[in-house]
């Protein structure tokens, strides 16, 4: 199993511009989710999804766009890129949520002039 | 609503002695609790988690942590430390017994042994 994969690792985008990140697990998980890490902020979740078609905002939702047609896959979509979006973007699965612990992803690092 | 608080931003410990990791937590109802442990420029690795039962929980790399309910803690601990153990450490609580609450992560807490 390839576990949680996401890409691309790093991106470089001007402000305004879009783009969606990408996540994907092979491991027949129920739940995934998008967080952002910022340093002294912890972990702050963006989104997520319970299953394919649903999803949900997580904290800090705004000026991002999910979705989830199938149940290996979670894009996360940056409308308008702006510079309070760089960061580290962290995808993680689980099987159906309460006592399943999260499988993280490697990370996208986003950073937005 | 859940949170978590993991007190101190460092910790320092020299190699070979004990250490501790502290995080209490709020939640509605039993907890789940979990921690993580994050090496640089890398994703996020489970370590435990506290469902029920036994109080105290063994993990990964000899790691332990010790429920209690009446102070809401949840302190992760290490009998003796190794320098490979350095990294930043986060603590995470989901409301058990509920659908579909997120997990929340505390701020973490970055670990520096010393040799």
């Amino acid at each position: 199993n390839a576990g949680v994969t996401q890409t691309p690792k790093f991106q470089v985008l001007k402000t305004g511009q879009s783009m969606t990140l990408q996540c994907a697990q092979d491991m027949n998980h129920e739940y995934m989710s998008w967080y952002r890490q910022d340093p002294g902020m912890g972990l702050r979740l963006i989104h997520y999804s319970v299953g394919a078609g649903i999803t949900d905002q997580g904290e800090v939702p705004n000026g991002y766009n999910v979705s989830r047609s199938t149940t290996e896959d979670f894009p996360l979509r940056l409308l308008s890129a702006a510079p309070s979006q760089t960061s580290v973007y962290f995808c993680a699965s689980s099987r159906r949520q309460g006592p399943n612990e999260q499988f993280f992803g490697p990370g996208t690092r986003l950073t937005v002039l | 609503a859940q949170s978590v608080a993991q007190p101190e931003d460092q910790v320092n410990v020299a190699e070979g002695n004990p250490l501790t990791v502290k995080c209490t937590y709020s939640v509605s109802g039993n907890p789940y609790l979990f921690w993580y442990v994050q090496y640089p420029n890398r994703g996020l690795q489970f370590l435990l988690k506290y469902i029920t039962g036994d109080n105290l929980v063994k993990g990964s790399y000899g790691f332990e942590a010790e429920f209690n309910k009446s102070q809401t803690s949840f302190h992760l601990k290490k009998p003796s430390a190794l320098v490979s153990d350095s990294a930043l450490y986060f603590c995470a609580v989901r409301a058990g017994l509920r659908g579909n609450t997120p997990l929340v992560f505390g701020k973490g807490t970055r670990l520096s042994v010393i040799a």
